[in-house]
Order: C-alpha cells, then sequence, then structure tokens
C-alpha cells in the first residue's frame, strides 16, 4: 500500500524558501502525477502544482512565481520549494498522488494523500 | 481562471440524504473529483470521473456532473459522514491545472 510522507521545518521565517519533501513509500514515483496541496488554518484547500514523474511540472498562477517542484526518482521523493513566504504561507501542507491528467482523456482525482505538515512563517 | 462554487454548508438528518453542489461554468464538460476531509485529518478522495468510487468507498457514496452543476449525494447519512468536503477538476482550459472548490461543511442533525 502506498504511502506518503511529507518533512520539511516547521517554522520558517518571513523572505526565506519553505522546503518540503514528500517520500513514496510502498510503491514507485513513476507513472504518476505528484501534487502539494496547502490548507491555511480554518480555510479550504489551495492547489500548488504537480509534477509529472518525468519532470514535467504544472503551477498554480498565483503561486508559480515563487513555487519550484522537483523529482528525485532514485529516492522515490518529490519536493517543493516557495521562495519569499509570508505569513500568508503559514498552511498545513499536503503531497498527494494522482493516477492520471488527461491520459487517453482520462482524469483522475488525487488517491493518496499525505497525513500533511504544518508550516509557521513568523520571525 | 476556473471558479468552484460550494455552499458553505448543509444540514440533513441521520438517514436522510445530502447533496452537495458544485457550481462552474459548463462543468458537465468536464470531469469532477469529491474530497472527504474530518477535522484534524488529510482530504479522502470519495468518488472521481464525476461518479466513480475507489475501492473501500460505500455505495452511498455517489455523484453526477451535468451542465452547470455538479452534486455529490450521499444516501442513508450516518453520524461519521460529518466533514468537509470539496470538489476539484483538472481544468483542461488552462493546461490542466488544478482547482478546488470552496468546501461544504455537512452537519449531521
Amino acid at each position: 500500500q502506498v504511502q506518503l510522507q511529507e518533512s520539511g521545518p516547521g517554522l520558517v521565517k518571513p523572505s526565506e524558501t519553505l522546503s518540503l519533501t514528500c517520500t513514496v513509500s510502498g510503491g514507485s514515483i513513476s507513472s504518476y502525477y505528484w501534487s502539494w496541496i496547502r490548507q491555511p488554518p480554518g480555510k479550504g484547500l489551495e492547489w500548488i502544482g504537480y509534477i509529472y514523474y518525468s519532470g514535467s511540472t504544472n503551477y498554480n498562477p498565483s503561486l508559480k512565481s515563487r513555487v519550484t517542484i522537483s523529482v528525485d526518482t532514485s529516492k522515490n521523493q518529490f519536493s517543493l520549494k516557495l521562495s519569499s513566504v509570508t505569513a500568508a504561507d503559514t498552511a498545513v501542507y499536503y503531497c498527494a498522488r494522482c493516477p492520471g491528467i488527461a491520459v487517453a482523456g482520462a482524469y483522475y482525482g488525487m488517491d493518496v494523500w499525505g497525513q500533511g505538515t504544518t508550516v509557521t512563517v513568523s520571525s | 481562471s476556473y471558479v468552484l462554487t460550494q455552499p458553505p454548508s448543509v444540514s440533513v438528518a441521520p438517514g436522510q440524504t445530502a447533496r452537495i453542489t458544485c457550481g462552474g461554468n459548463n462543468i458537465g464538460s468536464k470531469s469532477v473529483h469529491w474530497y472527504q476531509q474530518k477535522p484534524g485529518q488529510a482530504p479522502v478522495l470519495v468518488v472521481y470521473d464525476d461518479s466513480d468510487r475507489p475501492s473501500g468507498i460505500p455505495e452511498r457514496f455517489s455523484g453526477s456532473n451535468s451542465g452547470n452543476t455538479a452534486t455529490l449525494t450521499i444516501s442513508r447519512v450516518e453520524a461519521g459522514d460529518e466533514a468537509d468536503y470539496y470538489c476539484q477538476v483538472w481544468d483542461s482550459s488552462s493546461d490542466h491545472q488544478g482547482v478546488f472548490g470552496g468546501g461544504t461543511k455537512l452537519t449531521v442533525l
């Protein structure tokens, strides 16, 4: 059974770069789309972006200038970097798997999620 | 960018049917996914591609999608169904970016 685990600092200073890693266990990172999603306290879900195992990416336009998602297939991990953070970036950050997006015309939901990690931006 | 609109809250008595809507421009042409999120937990996919259920999701959860509205229907509602529910699409009109609805709090009376 595939499991995802987010890791990274729980506290980041304003203007610095938030860095998180998602480790995939119990399965391969290949042939899937891997997303980052965040949820500010008391608010809804916000999609940050995804990376295909081959390395192609797609980002939320509202965050695109600050976001980089990368993949390391040898470690079965993918990562998120969000630069120039402010208090508005304080949230629970989730990683999630999607079996396919527009694959032969098929669209799938995100079927496996990590437990989430809380990141607070504060000096 | 594409916008999905959900009612903030829906209330239903145990044993009754809950319907949670997700509105979007011509959403019937898109594939809609639904997630259940209980407090302090990660979201769980309950319906994908409008009306399919992942393994392990009860048949009480069903979905439909037509015109400008997608609907998640929960039959024979139980106390354990109380949660936030989010709809989501991969928006083909914007290079398949992910879009979530604002979420609906389902209260079981």
